[in-house]
């Protein structure tokens, strides 16, 4: 089992906000980073640091953390938004990364 | 543009060998950390191995010590999973991811290749 944990699936009505959200103790010290993975497609980030978009990330995407818990938001989600979704960041020991079990986010 | 293309990936017998590459441009390569992930069939993310930007250190996850080495040259820009005694269970699509970032902000991968399938199986 990962040192990060997801909620297995997600789901939001078009246009609705929804939470994706990683736990785990190392998200205390250490920020999460995001990744979107579309079928047949390789992961793309989308948050990383405290709540930092790449070039071309739509700004409908933002990150945040409080305690043990990173979260992704998607305010207003599209249907291009579907997708599944990683969260990432180190394992307890700090010294090595770890990948959350992953969301799969279904728009409605 | 920065550019990650990996290739040798197939089939394999169980218990044989692969190398796969990760060919970089677009970026000053030596100056990068740089992964491998894999991703079986159906299942989430995994780590695999990283390598430092001068390749002095390097890190193996326990499923694969001992069996897995990663290398790069520099020179030519490209990465390298050397991968023996392969099991069913290593059966994935391999992706190279560069590592961006610092201790203040995190690290994470910002660039990744489309991905190799690697198929163990008699």
């Amino acid at each position: 089992s990962s040192e990060l944990t997801q909620d297995p699936a997600v789901s939001v009505a078009l246009g609705q906000t929804v939470r994706i959200t990683c736990q785990g103790d190392s998200l205390r010290s250490y920020y999460a980073s995001w990744y979107q993975q579309k079928p047949g497609q390789a992961p793309v980030l989308v948050i990383y640091g405290k709540n930092n978009r790449p070039s071309g990330i739509p700004d409908r995407f933002s990150g945040s953390s409080s305690g043990n818990t990173a979260s992704l938001t998607i305010t207003g989600a599209q249907a291009e938004d579907e997708a599944d979704y990683y969260c990432n960041s180190r394992d307890s020991s700090g010294n090595h990364g770890v990948f959350g079990g992953g969301t799969k986010l279904t728009v409605l | 543009e920065v550019q990650l293309v990996e290739s040798g990936g197939g089939l394999v017998q169980p218990g044989g060998s692969l190398r796969l590459s990760c060919a970089a441009s677009g970026f000053t390569f030596s100056s990068y950390a740089m992964h491998w992930v894999r991703q079986a069939p159906g299942k989430g993310l995994e780590y695999v191995s990283a390598i430092s930007s001068n390749g002095g250190s390097t890190y193996y996850a326990n499923s694969v010590k001992g069996r897995f080495t990663i290398s790069r040259d520099n020179s030519k820009n490209t990465l390298y999973l050397q991968m023996g005694s392969l099991r069913a269970e290593d059966m994935a699509v391999y992706y190279c991811a560069r590592v961006s970032g610092n201790y203040d902000i995190g690290y994470y991968f910002d660039y990744w290749g489309q991905g190799t399938l690697v198929t163990v199986s008699s």
